[in-house]
């Protein structure tokens, strides 16, 4: 399974877009990178999944670069409710296979 | 997305007693349900993974004797903590694969166990 690297928090202001940038370099063809948010004591919550190229949702955007060694969480005009924890995963969608959390990145959005 | 619930959402009990919790995918059939574990201000940690039946896979360290699992419909695996004891505490998180979108994983709300 495919190690993944994140910043252990960012920062930022209600309205901006953030970007959280994760790094997953053994990455495996079949595998697809998915993006979780937790609040405290709250189940993650799916934000997005993607393969390659971009992706967009109602609520974030995944960008996958060729090479697909990295990948951009993109969340447009954060608000407070979006401080939480954010995971990105990667694995192999469709599989038996299970998917295995790294530390995440702890966003915090300030007024 | 799909929906999996689980209950309770927290319990407490005494040192030596079973606790069960039950997760569900509530509008989806899973074959397949994992359990986590998280501490305070730690990551999600995979204890198993739960197959519609047969026997749970355990993931290095975790006792199979200890945390018995049964996943004896596609809608619903259940999880018991056989005599807990307080280092037993902590979030107990499940998920099931939606076979309809691509078998991504969704989560349940989390179970709160506190054992005194």
């Amino acid at each position: 399974l495919a190690k993944t690297t994140q910043p252990i928090s960012m920062d930022s202001y209600e309205g901006q877009e953030v970007n959280i940038t994760c790094s997953h370099n053994n990455i495996a063809t079949n595998d697809y990178i998915t993006w979780y948010q937790q609040f405290p004591s709250q189940g993650p919550r799916f934000i997005i999944q993607g393969y390659k190229t971009k992706v967009t949702n109602e609520v974030a955007s995944l960008f996958i670069p060729a090479d697909r060694k990295s990948s951009t969480l993109s969340l447009p005009r954060v608000s407070l409710s979006d401080t939480a924890v954010y995971y990105c995963l990667v694995g192999e969608s469709g599989s038996q296979g299970n998917l295995i959390f790294g530390k995440g990145t702890k966003l915090s959005v300030k007024p | 997305g799909a929906v999996v619930s689980q209950h309770p959402s927290w319990v407490i009990c005494k040192s030596g007693t079973s606790v069960k919790i039950e997760c569900r995918s509530l509008d989806f059939q899973a074959t397949t349900m994992f359990w986590y574990r998280q501490f305070p201000k730690q990551s999600l940690m995979l204890m198993a993974t739960s197959n519609e039946g047969s026997k749970a896979t355990y993931e290095q360290g975790v006792e199979k004797d200890k945390f018995l699992i049964n996943h004896a419909s596609l809608t619903l695996s259940t999880l018991t903590v056989t005599s807990a004891h307080p280092e037993d505490s902590s979030f107990y998180i499940c998920s099931a694969r939606d076979p309809r979108g691509g078998e991504t994983q969704y989560f349940g709300p989390g179970t709160r166990l506190l054992v005194l």
